[in-house]
């Protein structure tokens, strides 16, 4: 799986847009860029994924550069709930058989303030 | 819908005695996995199951490790007499077929005294 590269820490105002970036210049082609979160003494939850396209679900947005090189989760309204720790990865898409596990790096710690 | 479920929420229990944990997956899920998480830490790899397939355990730190899953459904993690080092969160995550989109349980702190 490539390397992703992400800001240690980043605080965004409540009601605001959090825009958390990802570098992954090492990404291949069939690798897709998934984003989860871990809130604080909870179990990491899924937020997103995408291959080249951006994508938006009811949680986020996700922004995918042309050349794949990096991304951006956007939080368009920031609670104070969204405050936790974003994982950004990159792996390739299912492969049946083998085990799937997720590796998480160090994130980045999102804290929306009031 | 349902999400993951585990039982119990918190264990402690003291050195040397067995614990077993729970994991109900979201129903139709045929891939469960068990991860570990110290304090701090990341995710630590346990075993994944995958619908009638022989299990991965590639992941268990050591024979006092063990985990079933009847058919697709509720799994178990069972440590063997326990040590301190085995206090942690274990957490269990399904998806549909293995994909990497999972949805993790609220997980189990085990604190071993």
């Amino acid at each position: 799986d490539a390397k992703t590269t992400q800001p240690t820490s980043m605080d965004c105002a409540e009601g605001r847009a959090a825009n958390l970036p990802c570098n992954h210049s090492t990404i291949s082609g069939n690798e897709y860029v998934y984003w989860y979160r871990q809130i604080h003494s909870q179990g990491p939850q899924y937020i997103i994924h995408g291959l080249k396209n951006n994508e938006t679900n009811e949680m986020a947005s996700l922004i995918i550069t042309e050349d794949r090189k990096s991304s951006t989760l956007i939080l368009p309204h920031a609670t104070l709930r969204d405050t936790a720790v974003y994982y950004c990865i990159v792996r390739v898409g299912m492969s049946s058989g083998s085990a799937r596990q997720l590796t998480f790096g160090s994130g980045t710690q999102l804290t929306v303030l009031p | 819908g349902a999400g993951v479920s585990q039982s119990p929420s918190n264990k402690v229990t003291e050195k040397g005695k067995d614990v077993e944990l729970r994991c109900d997956p979201i129903s139709g899920h045929t891939a469960l996995y068990w991860y570990r998480q110290r304090l701090g830490q990341g995710l630590e790899f346990l075993i994944y199951f995958q619908g009638n397939s022989a299990p991965d355990k590639s992941g268990l730190p050591s024979d006092r490790f063990s985990a079933e899953r009847t058919g697709e459904s509720v799994s178990t993690l069972t440590i063997q007499r326990t040590q301190q080092e085995d206090s942690a969160v274990y957490l269990c995550a399904s998806s549909l077929r293995g994909e990497n989109e999972q949805f993790f349980g609220p997980g189990t702190r085990l604190t071993v005294l």
